[in-house]
């Protein structure tokens, strides 16, 4: 089944403690791309891959940093996280072959005390 | 990267007939439409994309005036649920379009 999968779908850390979200897609798509979701705010990018060691900013990538060794997987860093990322990860893929279509995985919901 | 505008929220009835609206004032040439559905606590799902007048799929429609500089999501007969967040997107998928900007779409609520 074609899916995008994400690592943890919970997490409660404290501030400070690294943390990585993993995110995988089993469908050879050359770009990725990271979402923060909060109330009121919508679905914002944080940073995308075209391909592999290709890597962007999207439009809110400050305490995040991302890295594209492998085509298949695109985790989330959270170096030193802090209570204002505390937020629902959304990962995604992206399929250009007929339609320009993504396709999202399931989502993490991080908490940071 | 051209901006959406999209009415906050809208409530229809199971039944009803829904179109959503979107304005995409900027929209340039190479540029397309797409739609997007969310329900609570999970990712968007692609719905529809469009260039100009009309698509149909299995979900839905998407009419585009001439003119483009708006757009409008049809969904016939909805149900309670389709109750969920849609989304705008406008981009050049063929060119360098790389960043994307969902907003905060329209919440759709169907009621009984």
């Amino acid at each position: 089944e074609a899916q995008v999968t994400q690592n943890p779908r919970y997490l409660i850390t404290v501030t400070g403690k690294k943390l990585t979200v993993t995110c995988s897609q089993n469908m050879n798509h050359e770009y990725m791309s990271w979402y923060r979701q909060d109330p009121g705010l919508g679905l914002r990018q944080i940073y995308y891959s075209m391909n592999v060691e290709v890597t962007d900013k999207g439009d809110v990538p400050e305490g995040y940093k991302v890295s594209r060794k492998e085509k298949r997987n695109f985790p989330l860093i959270l170096e030193s996280p802090s209570p204002n990322q505390t937020s629902l990860y959304f990962c995604a893929s992206r399929d250009r072959t007929i339609s320009d279509t993504q396709y999202f995985g399931p989502g993490t919901r991080l908490t940071v005390l | 990267l051209a901006k959406t505008t999209q009415p906050i929220s809208m409530d229809s009835y199971e039944g009803q007939e829904v179109n959503i609206t979107c304005s995409h004032n900027n929209i340039a040439t190479n540029d397309y439409i797409t739609w997007y559905q969310q329900f609570p606590s999970q990712g968007p799902r692609f719905i529809i994309q469009g260039y100009k007048t009309k698509v149909t799929n299995e979900v839905a429609s998407l009419f585009i005036p001439a003119d483009r500089k708006s757009s409008t999501l049809s969904l016939p007969r909805v149900s309670l649920s389709d109750t969920a967040v849609y989304y705008c997107l406008v981009g050049d998928i063929g060119g360098n379009f790389n960043k994307f900007y969902f907003g905060s779409g329209t919440k759709l609520n169907v009621k009984p």
